[in-house]
């Protein structure tokens, strides 16, 4: 059974503070995406990576960044929260072209 | 790049009725389109998929047609279920690409 496991289900952090969000998967999938989910706007791409140490931006990395230093894990920064981004974030895996795999998501609710 | 539209965005439906969510995309090149189910406080999951060297697709009550030529597919899911209640994401990709464009969602609530 794939496995993609975010490491926090429920975060509060206050304006200004440093933000990670850690997603693991245990299919070896060289694709892993992270998406951000708000009501009546869907699934939005903040940043996906192809290999270790590769990122390419998605449709909204303003104020984010990304690290894949192993291929299993791949984490969201938020380098100085803000309440705008108070939301949903969702973690996501696959294979080249293939179904995407989603963790449980993290609620992040920026004080 | 790619954009897809989804129709509606809410869907309300009793019990038994079929369910009809519709999705246009923009690129010709696009053809592969997912279809997921995220169930309330769960993660999205893929229910269904074509390609588009297919006109449709069935598994059990769910359904999925592509109209390549209209640049268009749609998810139909008969005699509904409470169960089925839930929000359903549409995605295009292009050949070559890994990279899911999704509609907005459509949440479909269906009565007892």
């Amino acid at each position: 059974d794939v496995k993609v496991t975010q490491s926090s289900r429920y975060l509060v952090k206050r304006t200004g503070e440093k933000v990670f969000l850690e997603c693991v998967q245990d299919m070896d999938h060289e694709n892993m995406f992270w998406y951000r989910q708000d009501p009546g706007l869907g699934l939005r791409l903040i940043y996906f990576s192809y290999d270790v140490k590769m990122k390419e931006k998605g449709d909204i990395p303003e104020g984010y960044s990304v690290s894949r230093e192993k291929k299993e894990r791949f984490s969201l920064i938020l380098e100085s929260a803000s309440t705008n981004q108070t939301s949903m974030y969702l973690c996501a895996s696959s294979r080249i072209t293939g179904e995407l795999f989603f963790g449980e998501g993290s609620r992040l609710t920026v004080l | 790049g790619e954009n897809v539209e989804q129709h509606p965005s809410t869907l309300s439906v009793q019990e038994g009725d079929s369910a009809v969510i519709k999705c246009t995309y923009s690129d010709s090149a696009s053809n592969y389109f997912p279809w997921y189910k995220q169930e309330l406080g769960k993660r999205p999951q893929l229910i269904i998929d074509i390609r588009s060297n297919v006109g449709e697709k069935k598994d059990q009550r769910i359904a999925v047609t592509l109209n390549k030529t209209a640049k268009h597919f749609s998810l139909h899911i008969t005699e509904t279920q409470p169960e089925d209640s839930a929000v359903y994401f549409c995605a295009a990709l292009s050949g070559g690409s890994y990279i899911p464009t999704f509609g907005r969602g459509t949440s479909l609530i269906v009565h007892p």
